[in-house]
């Protein structure tokens, strides 16, 4: 079946402007990450969501990113008055996970990231 | 969350296996351990997970101490392919973040 999948692929800007970057993830699947990669760093956690609503949003960099997910399923990043730090790999995941503490294990499938390139 | 700690970087000879480290003594009752692999210029790709018992699929095997303080993922025949940073992760079951160190840079050669 389909992956998760995001838009666009590359994503050049100037500073100052918005972006929003999307992910479409496996059908079914209950939990989404947004996670961002800096050139040669290791991923950094942004923010999940189990259904629409995010229960952690602890690695939000600032107030000018913000997620948002509707209908269970497709999820919008966007980052405000972008700034040249913001350049990274932003890799979406989406799993099939509970939170009532049961048994299903955390196995993340990830999509092919965004590439953000701001000038 | 456990932290784990990893070598940096291995080479390994195509063809043959590898033996990836991984300790995490401050590992909980309640917490797996997960192997993920990122190739270059693609997203993370899970590996296999383990809470106590060794485990194997198509891809790999994982050995874990009695003790669960480290564990070691086994690539039994790596290929070119396999080259990659491969990282450890211990965490709960489902709903959390995956919190990824350094991870190890596996270099297979011909």
């Amino acid at each position: 079946g389909a992956g998760v999948s995001q838009s666009p692929s590359n994503k050049v800007t100037e500073k100052g402007k918005d972006v929003e970057l999307r992910c479409d993830p496996i059908s079914g699947h209950t939990a989404l990450y947004w996670y961002r990669q800096r050139l040669g760093q290791g991923l950094e956690f942004l923010i999940y969501f189990q259904g629409n609503s995010a229960p952690d949003k602890s690695g939000l960099p600032s107030d000018r990113f913000s997620a948002e997910r509707t209908g269970g399923s497709v999820s919008t990043l966007t980052i405000q008055r972008t700034q040249q730090e913001d350049s990274a790999v932003y890799l979406c995941a989406s799993s099939l996970a509970t939170t009532s503490g049961g048994a299903r294990i955390n196995e993340q499938f990830f999509g092919p990231g965004t590439r953000l390139t701001v000038l | 969350d456990a932290k784990t700690t990893q070598p940096p970087s291995m080479d390994c000879a195509e063809g043959r296996a590898a033996n990836l480290p991984c300790n995490h003594s401050t590992i909980s009752g309640n917490e797996y351990v997960y192997w993920y692999r990122q190739i270059h210029s693609q997203g993370p790709q899970y590996i296999i997970h383990g809470l106590k018992n060794n485990e194997t699929n198509e891809m790999a095997s994982l050995i874990i101490t009695e003790d669960r303080k480290s564990s070691t993922l086994i690539l039994p025949h790596a290929t070119l392919r396999d080259t990659a940073v491969y990282y450890c992760i211990v965490d709960k079951a489902a709903g959390n973040k995956l919190t990824f160190g350094g991870g190890t840079r596996v270099l297979v050669k011909p």
